[in-house]
């Protein structure tokens, strides 16, 4: 079935501990984006990648950090988790960064909650 | 800065029309997007502008006006599915998606 998955669904974490989001997509999309959604404050873009083999930081990319290895993989790491990290996290992709008409496609979330 | 506004939550009828607003200030523009988002699930593309005026897509339909900074979304013959979020995002200069906070859209029978 064709579309970005992520794992895990969710997750309690105790601050201090480090933490990977999977992210997977199998639409060949060149571009790659990790966001996170809080009540009231709408999507905010973390870290993002344009192609295999390059990343950039977002909106709010403090204690976030990515890597590109491959097309198909985006792996989010919380080096120390902190409560405020406390979020739902989006992984999307999109065909190509920077075209026109690039729209984005989501994965179905994963909701990370740090004590 | 780059800001979009859109109304935190809207109330309408089952079977009625309702335009949900939103309006951008962008640093350069390259199109505006709206996505639906459900409750606990994914936003999922709906409409994409970047010329001035309507597109119509069945039920849904999507206008913009460039000069004023301004998009609407207008759902018709609203069905009790159409209950949810609808974000309105602004692609800057830069090619970088700016995000509304979204319009909560509750639909009473």
């Amino acid at each position: 079935i064709a579309g970005i998955t992520q794992a895990p669904t969710s997750q309690i974490l105790a601050a201090g501990r480090r933490m990977t989001l999977r992210c997977t997509q199998d639409m060949r999309h060149n571009a790659m984006y990790w966001y996170r959604q809080d009540l009231g404050l709408g999507l905010r873009l973390i870290h993002y990648s344009n192609t295999a083999g390059t990343t950039g930081k977002g909106e709010v990319p403090d204690g976030y950090s990515v890597s590109r290895a491959n097309t198909d993989d985006f792996p989010l790491t919380l080096a120390s988790a902190v409560p405020s990290q406390t979020s739902v996290y989006f992984c999307a992709s999109s065909a190509e960064a920077g075209a026109r008409t690039d729209t984005q496609y989501f994965g179905p979330g994963t909701r990370l909650t740090v004590l | 800065g780059q800001n979009i506004d859109q109304p935190t939550e809207m109330t309408a009828t089952e079977g009625a029309i309702v335009q949900i607003n939103c309006t951008y200030q962008t640093s350069g523009f390259n199109g505006l997007f709206w996505y639906q988002q459900h409750a606990g699930e994914a936003p999922t593309f709906l409409s994409y502008n970047v010329l001035d005026g309507l597109e119509e897509k069945g039920r849904f339909s999507s206008f913009l006006s460039r000069s004023k900074g301004y998009s609407y979304l207008l759902l018709k013959e609203l069905q009790m599915k159409d209950s949810a979020s609808y974000l309105c995002a602004a692609l800057d200069s830069n090619y970088q998606l700016i995000w509304g906070a979204g319009t909560k859209l509750i639909i009473k029978p």
